[in-house]
């Protein structure tokens, strides 16, 4: 137990479907992330919210939006996915003092199918 | 640009010893991280190293060479839970992490 949780575990989505990704952190942290990642290839940082304030949007398509409530929930909202969207879903927290080393704690993911 | 490079795959029998190495390219340097992910779960951390050296954590040790780019995970006394893949991050000037594409150690009795 990470002190992350993601729902749901798994994911199958027609192209033309609407469907959120949950994450929601019992650590404490200010900092929340989501990231993508596919078989063989590094994870893939999508977005990072601190203080619930997005502060970094890597050129992500517009079909995936974020959401950040509060200091302790993160959603991946998505529409009209593509294919090459199949991948696992991470959230991950942190508490950043903006010194480095601060470790990412992750939840288990999301296996999203897009067919 | 940035690159992390791991091996793919390593295959070890239990109770021996493996070296994972990492070799990074990075625009300026802020740590380097290991992190575990077993099948179908979480990445765990494992250990962040900044400064040259070995750091000791039980069965396992993280090394770094700061002037080689270059860092290995050993892991002693392989036991069959160690079987996951095993990343590599390593934080830029910007405290931006680089990741590795994972590196898959199979163990075998």
């Amino acid at each position: 137990e990470t002190g992350v949780t993601q729902t749901p575990r798994h994911l199958v989505m027609g192209m033309t479907n609407k469907k959120s990704l949950k994450c929601e952190q019992h650590l404490g942290h200010n900092a929340m992330y989501w990231y993508k990642q596919s078989a063989k290839k590094p994870l893939e940082l999508m977005f990072v919210y601190s203080l619930e304030e997005r502060v970094e949007n890597n050129s992500v398509p517009s079909r995936f939006s974020p959401e950040c409530p509060n200091s302790s929930h993160l959603f991946l909202h998505l529409h009209t996915l593509q294919p090459e969207d199949s991948a696992l879903y991470l959230c991950a927290s942190s508490q950043k003092v903006g010194t480095g080393g601060e470790k990412l704690f992750f939840g288990s993911g999301t296996q999203l199918s897009v067919l | 640009g940035q690159n992390i490079d791991q091996p793919t795959e390593m295959t070890a029998t239990e109770g021996a010893i493996v070296q994972i190495n990492c070799t990074y390219q990075t625009s300026g340097f802020n740590g380097l991280f290991w992190y575990q992910q077993h099948a179908g779960e979480a990445p765990t951390f494992l250990s962040y190293n900044v400064l040259d050296g070995l750091e000791e954590k039980g069965r396992f040790s993280s090394f770094l060479s700061r002037s080689k780019g270059y860092s290995y995970l050993l892991l002693k006394e392989l036991q069959m839970k160690d079987s996951a893949s095993y990343l590599c991050a390593c934080m830029d000037s910007n405290y931006q992490l680089i990741w590795g594409a994972g590196t898959k150690l199979i163990i075998k009795p």
